[in-house]
């Protein structure tokens, strides 16, 4: 199946500082990858949508300068915390788009646990 | 706006068949996954229904009824390894194919 890697799988750092998490699709190209927010016991939010070559959509409430998406090729997204803050540690999860037949799949990366001091 | 719904949790024994089930009420509708996700892990993909009726792969069978707005998730001979969390997702149009993700089901098997 397809298989989707994240970087880093587990990151702590100091309030105020950037954090650049990387997905791939290691086996496919992916047009379209997405970058989902899970909290403790909730279910994945959709922060934004990200197609390659164009900037990324935003869901409703997730600031574009805070999170920045950057999709510069067919099979690597990555999503910059910029200035982050102990409310944006949480389970940050990638997924790419198969596309082709009827599904058009997401496949998900492992997740990056952000934990912020 | 989007809504789905499913059990927060649920119990079975091993060996045995459980259905969890999801309910939707969303703006458009362009195919229902099913996602399991076991705890510190990202979600794996378990199945895929656009269609009314029965997908069945192996142990794992899922069902959809659009006129109802309802699917299910049927696990059978259940193992200890299927201890996870059962998430549903409704897409709801084909440009974006976005997913918008119920909060999951909790699945607990016992021996």
């Amino acid at each position: 199946g397809a298989v989707v890697s994240q970087h880093p799988s587990r990151v702590i750092c100091k309030s105020g500082t950037s954090v650049k998490i990387e997905c791939r699709s290691l086996d496919f190209q992916a047009t379209t990858m997405f970058w989902y927010r899970q909290f403790p016991k909730q279910s994945l939010m959709l922060m934004a949508t990200s197609n390659e070559g164009s900037k990324a959509t935003y869901e409703q409430g997730v600031e574009k300068d805070k999170f920045l998406i950057n999709h510069a090729s067919l099979t690597l997204s990555t999503l910059t915390v910029t200035s982050a803050h102990p409310e944006d540690s949480s389970f940050y999860i990638c997924s790419a788009q198969v596309r082709g037949g009827s599904a058009d799949t997401q496949y998900f990366g492992p997740g990056t646990r952000l934990t912020v001091l | 706006g989007q809504n789905i719904d499913q059990p927060t949790e649920m119990t079975a024994t091993e060996g045995a068949i459980v259905q969890i089930n999801c309910t939707y009420q969303t703006s458009g509708f362009n195919g229902l996954f099913w996602y399991q996700q076991h705890a510190g892990e990202a979600p794996t993909f378990l199945s895929y229904n656009v269609l009314d009726g029965l997908e069945e792969k192996g142990r794992f069978s899922s069902f959809l009824s659009r006129s109802k707005g309802y699917s299910y998730l049927l696990l059978k001979e259940l193992q200890m390894k299927d201890s996870a969390s059962y998430l549903c997702a409704v897409r709801d149009w084909e440009g974006y194919s976005t997913l918008t993700f119920g909060k999951g089901t909790m699945l607990l098997v016992s021996p």
